[in-house]
C-alpha cells in the first residue's frame, strides 16, 4: 500500500462549487503540505501543518482553507472553485526527525469548468 | 525574495553519457535542498536531500551536490538510461525565523535515447 495516499484522483466540478480533496499518510510523519503544480510554473506551497494544531499558510493560500483531523490526515478545501484553480494538486509529509525529506502522495487532477 | 532556477528546461542525451543537471537558488541561507523525479501524469519521487551542513550525497548512480556560496546545486546522473527518463526537480528549502519556505525549480524535462 501506498504510504501517501490521495482521494479523489480526478475531479470535475463547476465553478462556485465546494470541494475537498483528502490527503492520508500512514509514514508516522508529523508534517504535512499541500501543493498544487500549474505547467511552467513548477509546484507551489498552499498550506502546510508541522503537527495536528499548527496550520500555516503558503506562498498561494487565498481561495482555500484546510483542516488537519489527525496526525494522518490533511485535507484541502476550495470554498467557492474558480476555473483558475484547475491544476494537479498534491500532498506531501515529512518528519522533522528524518531530517526534512518530503515523500508526496500521487495527485489529484481537479478541472474547475 | 527566495527563488530557484533550473537550466535547461529540457535535455537530450544519448544512452551512456554522463551529465550534469543544475539548480539555481538566492539567498545561501539554505537549510536543506532536495532532488526529485517526475514520470508523465504521476506524483515525485525523492531521490537525495542534502542538509545545508553537506557537500553531496550520493545514491546509485545519482550525486548531488550543494554549494551554498555560490548558490547552486547540480545533479550528476552517471551512464544514463532510457529509464531515466523524467522531469528533474530541485527544491530548496529556507527556516528563517520561524517562517518557512519550501521553493521548486520548474524542472529539466530529461530524455535518454536509446
Amino acid at each position: 500500500d501506498a504510504d501517501v495516499t490521495q482521494t479523489p484522483r480526478n475531479r470535475i466540478t463547476k465553478t462556485g462549487k465546494r470541494i475537498m480533496l483528502e490527503c492520508s499518510q500512514t509514514k508516522g510523519h508529523d508534517r504535512m503540505y499541500w501543493y498544487r503544480q500549474d505547467p511552467g510554473l513548477g509546484l507551489r506551497l498552499i498550506y502546510y501543518s508541522f503537527d495536528v494544531k499548527d496550520i500555516n499558510k503558503g506562498e498561494i493560500s487565498d481561495g482555500y482553507s484546510v483542516s488537519r483531523q489527525a496526525q494522518a490526515k490533511f485535507s484541502l478545501s476550495l470554498e467557492s472553485a474558480i476555473p483558475n484553480q484547475t491544476a494537479l494538486y498534491f500532498c506531501a509529509t515529512s518528519s522533522f526527525a528524518g531530517g526534512g525529506t518530503q515523500y508526496f502522495g500521487p495527485g489529484t487532477r481537479l478541472t474547475v469548468l | 525574495k527566495q527563488e530557484v532556477t533550473q537550466i535547461p528546461a529540457a535535455l537530450s542525451v544519448p544512452e551512456g553519457e554522463n551529465l550534469v543537471l543544475n539548480c539555481s537558488f538566492t539567498d545561501s541561507a539554505i537549510y536543506n535542498l532536495q532532488w526529485f523525479r517526475q514520470d508523465p501524469g504521476k506524483g515525485l519521487t525523492s531521490l537525495l536531500l542534502i542538509q545545508s551542513s553537506q557537500r553531496e550525497q550520493t545514491s546509485g548512480r545519482l550525486n548531488a551536490s550543494l554549494d551554498k556560496s555560490s548558490g547552486r546545486s547540480t545533479l550528476y546522473i552517471a551512464a544514463s538510461q532510457p529509464g531515466d527518463s523524467a522531469t528533474y526537480l530541485c527544491a530548496a528549502h529556507w527556516d528563517t525565523s520561524g517562517t518557512y519556505k519550501y521553493i521548486f525549480g520548474t524542472g529539466t524535462r530529461l530524455k535518454v535515447l536509446a
